[in-house]
């Protein structure tokens, strides 16, 4: 069964400091892996994702995330935070179909 | 161009009351979801639909009901609602299934409380 593991519940970043949100999967085929974000009370918003082909991705808001195979991981990176980044990121998974899994959720803090 | 519209964003029921969580899209998008999201646990597919009259189980059904009389519309239903359905309910809908246009739009949500 496909599933999505993020490791950490919560990060705080200072503004301007650099940010990598980790993001493990399982699943049996060629995945689909996306990154959402959601900020309070709205609902999700696609960052980016990857299908094939460049297993560098690059997003909105300047957000890239790399897919390493070998490692199962798809992890979130950007590497200068803005107070405005503040929110929860969600990794998800899924194939052909669309039937995403989702993660738990990273909560993203950032202090000034 | 409103996109995915949930209805209503807050409500508390009492044990046992039904209700309906409507959404509606304008996108013309055949496949719709609704999910349930509860802290630190992400989001739980409960029902989907691939069009208009098709409806399928996604991980946590039990409790609810669903319909697809439109394109536009797929209503969320609880007949006896429990507390363990208080949880924040989102509908989202796609393209159909082409890798390069897989993306998820996401209503506001509804946040429900069963007490």
């Amino acid at each position: 069964a496909q599933s999505v593991t993020q490791p950490d519940i919560h990060i705080t970043v200072s503004e301007g400091a650099s940010l990598e949100l980790r993001c493990n999967y399982s699943y049996g085929a060629t995945p689909y892996l996306f990154w959402y974000v959601q900020s309070p009370g709205q609902g999700l918003q696609l960052l980016l994702k990857y299908f094939s082909g460049d297993t560098l991705v690059q997003g909105i808001k300047g957000f890239e995330a790399e897919f390493k195979r070998s490692q199962s991981s798809f992890n979130l990176r950007k590497p200068s935070v803005h107070w405005s980044d503040a929110a929860e990121y969600f990794c998800a998974v899924g194939g052909y179909g669309n039937k995403l899994v989702f993660g738990a959720g990273t909560i993203l803090r950032v202090k000034s | 161009n409103a996109g995915v519209t949930q209805t209503p964003k807050f409500r508390i029921l009492k044990i046992g009351q039904s209700m309906t969580l409507q959404c509606t899209q304008d996108m013309n998008h055949n496949y719709m979801y609704w999910y349930r999201q509860d802290p630190g646990m992400g989001l739980k597919l409960i029902y989907y639909s691939v069009g208009a009259g098709i409806t399928d189980k996604g991980e946590v059904p039990n409790g609810y009901n669903v319909s697809r009389s439109t394109t536009e519309d797929f209503p969320l239903r609880l007949e006896l609602a429990a507390p363990s359905q208080t949880s924040v309910y989102f509908c989202a809908s796609s393209y159909p299934p082409r890798p390069t246009n897989e993306k998820l739009f996401f209503g506001s949500g509804t946040q429900l409380s069963v007490l």
